[in-house]
């Protein structure tokens, strides 16, 4: 699987945007970035994933660049609950492929 | 629809003892992801079973781990026996099997810690 590369940690105000940046440069044309969070204490929990296009969910919204090596998973109205860490992940597009997590982003919500 | 399911949430047992962690995926979920996480390191794969198979154990740690899916239903993961460096959190996940990935889903983990 491709690697990925996340800033280590971001800050964001309660009801603003945050816009979580992924890299994947090396990215293969049959894999798909998947986005998970981590909330302490908890599971990883599936957040959104994506080929090509951008896609939204009752979530987020996931923005791949046209050359695909890049993408943002975007929150649109932080919440303090969003506080988490967030993992972008490249899957390989084969049935019962397992997630590889990285280092993720520790996003921080604040009021 | 019940999410995966762990038990038991927490456990501490001494060096040189063993200790069973159990995993009850979603319902109807064929494939079934073992993980852990120890403290200060990232999450790292363990193995996946497909549906009682293991599908991939690249990622067990030594022999002091014996993973079974029996009748592909619920899963165990015995630590047998346990040391100091085996601690911290065990995950389970499942996933639809439906001819292309779909999303694991992951359940809240059982931590583990040895004395």
């Amino acid at each position: 699987d491709a690697k990925t590369t996340q800033p280590p940690s971001m800050d964001c105000a309660e009801g603003r945007a945050a816009n979580l940046p992924c890299n994947h440069s090396t990215i293969s044309g049959n894999e798909y970035v998947y986005w998970y969070r981590q909330i302490h204490s908890q599971g990883p929990q599936y957040i959104i994933h994506g080929l090509k296009n951008n896609e939204t969910n009752e979530m987020a919204s996931l923005i791949i660049t046209e050359d695909r090596k890049s993408s943002t998973l975007i929150l649109p109205h932080a919440t303090l609950r969003d506080t988490a860490v967030y993992y972008c992940i490249v899957r390989v597009d084969q049935a019962g492929t397992a997630l590889i997590f990285g280092k993720g982003t520790t996003l921080s919500v604040s009021s | 629809e019940a999410g995966v399911t762990q038990f038991p949430s927490h456990s501490v047992i001494e060096k040189g003892q063993t200790v069973t962690l159990r995993c009850d995926p979603i319902s109807g979920h064929d494939n079934l992801y073992w993980y852990r996480r120890v403290m200060g390191k990232e999450i790292k794969f363990l193995l996946h079973f497909v549906k009682e198979s293991k599908q991939d154990e690249s990622g067990m740690p030594n022999n002091r781990f014996l993973a079974e899916r029996t009748g592909g239903t619920y899963s165990t993961l015995k630590v047998q026996p346990a040391e100091l460096e085996d601690s911290g959190v065990y995950f389970c996940a499942s996933s639809q099997d439906l001819g292309y990935n779909s999303p694991l889903h992951f359940g809240n983990g059982t931590r583990l810690t040895v004395t």
